[in-house]
């Protein structure tokens, strides 16, 4: 059964700093996806990665995937108060698999 | 195009009752799916829906059913409630036909069940 894990499950941050949230997953996969939720909110896609070294970006933010390695990356640059939110990964095997979710805190 | 739609909103219920919650997805879109999102068990697949088949079917007891209309509308019911499934439940659209299928959620229903 595939499973998803990521790390750290909260995140406090300085604005300004850098850091980076860990995805891992325990099956063959190559596509994985990257969500956003405010509180009581829905979840707003952020990166779709498809395939083995893929790398986006989007302002603060930056989304990266190894296959082999089963591990994708969510790294954020400078980090400001609006980035404040829970980050979820979810992997595809014909379902989405989902994260236990990032809470970050972004202190001013 | 407008986005996944979901109603209603919120929802109040009593143990033992039965509940019917509503999705439309993007326009053009065949397939949806149900999730259930808890504090304690996380995000969690319900089932999907393609062209009014059931096409996949998570981890979740008998009482959880749902369907699909021809305009690709889907309702998830849920019957005899238990306090264990008050949830925010979202739906997600896709097209359901390419390699890989990005989903669009819905704003979510939020069930409290007393």
């Amino acid at each position: 059964e595939l499973k998803v894990e990521q790390n750290p499950l909260f995140l406090s941050m300085q604005e300004g700093k850098n850091y980076t949230i860990y995805c891992n997953y325990s099956t063959t996969s190559d596509r994985l996806y990257w969500y956003r939720q405010d509180p009581g909110k829905s979840l707003e896609s952020l990166f779709v990665l498809l395939s083995n070294g893929a790398v986006k970006q989007e302002g603060r933010l930056m989304a990266s995937l190894d296959t082999k390695a089963r591990l994708s990356t969510l790294h954020i640059t400078a980090a400001v108060h609006d980035l404040s939110a829970t980050y979820f990964c979810a992997v595809e095997a014909y379902k989405l698999v989902f994260g236990a979710g990032t809470i970050l805190r972004v202190k001013s | 195009k407008a986005g996944v739609t979901q109603t209603p909103r919120y929802l109040i219920k009593t143990r033992g009752q039965q509940v019917t919650l509503s999705c439309s997805p993007i326009s053009g879109h065949r397939s949806v799916s149900w999730y259930q999102q808890t504090p304690g068990q996380g995000l969690q697949f319900l089932f999907e829906y393609f062209s009014e088949t059931q096409r996949n079917k998570g981890n979740f007891p008998g009482r959880f059913s749902g369907r699909q209309f021809s305009n690709s509308r889907s309702e998830m019911n849920v019957s005899t409630l238990e306090l264990g499934d008050s949830a925010l439940y979202l739906c997600a659209s896709s097209d359901g036909l390419a390699t890989y299928n990005e989903q669009f959620f819905g704003p979510g229903t939020r069930l409290t069940v007393l």
